[in-house]
């Protein structure tokens, strides 16, 4: 069964901290997302890729960065942690540009 | 602009009560509509792609179909474990996915 494994289920930091959240698939996808889910406002893409090396951004990507060096692993780096950056984040993944995506079970980042 | 649009944003239902979620989108070349099923806690998780207008799939008691300007979602005889909330994307000229709200969906015994 294909998999989309984030490494923390929760995760508590202080403002001002540099945060990482690490994403890894074992499905041998080019594509790799990672969005932030909070109340009323849906889904939104903070950053993507195509491949290895490369980076896109997507709808709200101030405050964040992502590194994708290897082709199963894409993480995402909140430089200096803000309460407003409180919010589940979601890593999803795609064979291809025009396949569906698979989530992984997500991170409940808390910052304090 | 992409949009997606889903209603209602809560739906209670009794066990047994049939009912549809409805999913628009702004029309300007659609390359896949999905639909996702999320628990609360977890990511959500793939349920139907829908690629032209006439198109229906079934799992279990969903049924998704797709017209030219919408989607709908049919849950037939729901039971209390298909409470969740379901989300509907469609696929923008890019390739990346447009996520809907949501409707969160409680279906008591």
């Amino acid at each position: 069964d294909v998999k989309v494994t984030q490494s923390s289920r929760y995760l508590v930091k202080r403002t001002g901290e540099k945060v990482f959240l690490e994403c890894v698939q074992d499905m041998d996808h080019e594509n790799m997302f990672w969005y932030r889910q909070d109340p009323g406002l849906g889904l939104r893409l903070i950053y993507f890729s195509y491949d290895v090396k490369m980076k896109e951004k997507g709808d709200i990507p101030e405050g964040y960065s992502v590194s994708r060096e290897k082709k199963e692993r894409f993480s995402l780096i909140l430089e200096s942690a803000s309460t407003n950056q409180t919010s589940m984040y979601l890593c999803a993944s795609s064979p291809e540009r025009l396949g569906g995506y698979t989530f992984g079970s997500g991170t409940r980042l808390t910052v304090v | 602009e992409d949009q997606v649009t889903q209603s209602p944003e809560a739906l209670r239902l009794q066990e047994g009560e049939s009912s549809s979620l409805n999913c628009s989108y702004t029309v300007s070349g659609l390359r896949g509509l999905f639909w996702y099923r999320q628990d609360p806690g977890k990511g959500p998780e793939f349920l139907f792609t829908l690629y032209s207008a006439g198109e229906e799939k079934e799992k279990e008691r969903l049924k998704a179909t797709l017209t030219k300007k919408e989607s709908f979602l049919h849950i037939t005889a729901p039971k209390p474990e298909d409470s969740a909330t379901y989300l509907c994307a469609r696929r923008n000229q890019g390739g990346k996915l447009i996520f809907g709200q949501g409707t969160e969906l409680s279906v008591k015994p």
